[in-house]
């Protein structure tokens, strides 16, 4: 498995208030990426980071922000959490562009309620 | 835009009882479709890349095929333990975006 944990695993908050997902890998991947899964929708991407403090939007980038201060560690912050966040996010890492043998690996999931 | 379309969105096998999953997408140049196997409650696992029309994979009783619209995940004789949502995505000519477009999957379930 690759070495990925996401904190926390489960969360359940309040509509306005912010939430922090901590994505941590072990494997030394310079790609990592923020998805959501919904019933109905594939799998969305939120955010990536191709490098510390390198970072990209995904289709889905309204009301998130990221942040990847060290290789290891990518945060998913949702500024003030709204009811259409509640989802289940999904970390994945990748060593580079997913071509050539580069798979995205992705974590155990967080699963995220917003009432 | 990049679309990718699963079907059928669940199936029910028989132990023993072979079969085909399809995915079918729509993409300006394809660079790679991948194929995850998903159980409940876990994130994707990985299973497959496909780069190019004609090319199969194989692992244990899966067998990926690409054709130039759609790939098929073929189970033969498959077990209870593959009972799981399969994933297909693709990922287009993008620049420095690593971005999948995943399908809906299909949930399987593999009785005795």
């Amino acid at each position: 498995d690759a070495g990925i944990t996401q904190s926390p695993r489960h969360k359940v908050t309040e509509t306005g208030t912010p939430v922090t997902l901590r994505c941590h890998q072990t494997e030394n991947h310079r790609y990592m990426y923020w998805y959501r899964q919904d019933p109905g929708h594939g799998l969305r991407l939120i955010h990536y980071s191709y490098g510390v403090k390198d970072t990209d939007k995904g289709e889905v980038s309204d009301g998130y922000s990221v942040s990847r201060s060290k290789t290891e560690d990518f945060l998913l912050t949702l500024e003030s959490a709204t009811s259409s966040q509640t989802s289940v996010y999904f970390c994945a890492i990748s060593e580079s562009i997913p071509l050539a043998g580069n798979t995205i690996y992705f974590g155990e999931g967080s699963w995220l309620t917003v009432v | 835009e990049d679309q990718v379309t699963q079907s059928p969105e669940a199936l029910r096998l028989q132990e023993g009882e072979s079969s085909s999953l399809n995915c079918s997408y729509t993409v300006s140049g394809l660079r790679g479709l991948f194929w995850y196997r998903q159980d409940p409650g876990k994130g994707p696992e990985f299973l497959f890349t496909l780069y190019s029309a004609g090319e199969e994979k194989e692992k244990e009783r899966l067998k990926a095929t690409l054709t130039k619209k759609e790939s098929f995940l073929h189970i033969t004789a498959p077990k209870p333990e593959d009972s799981a949502t399969y994933l297909c995505a693709v990922q287009g000519p993008t620049g420095t975006a690593s971005k999948l477009t995943f399908g809906t999957g299909t949930r399987l379930q593999v009785t005795l």
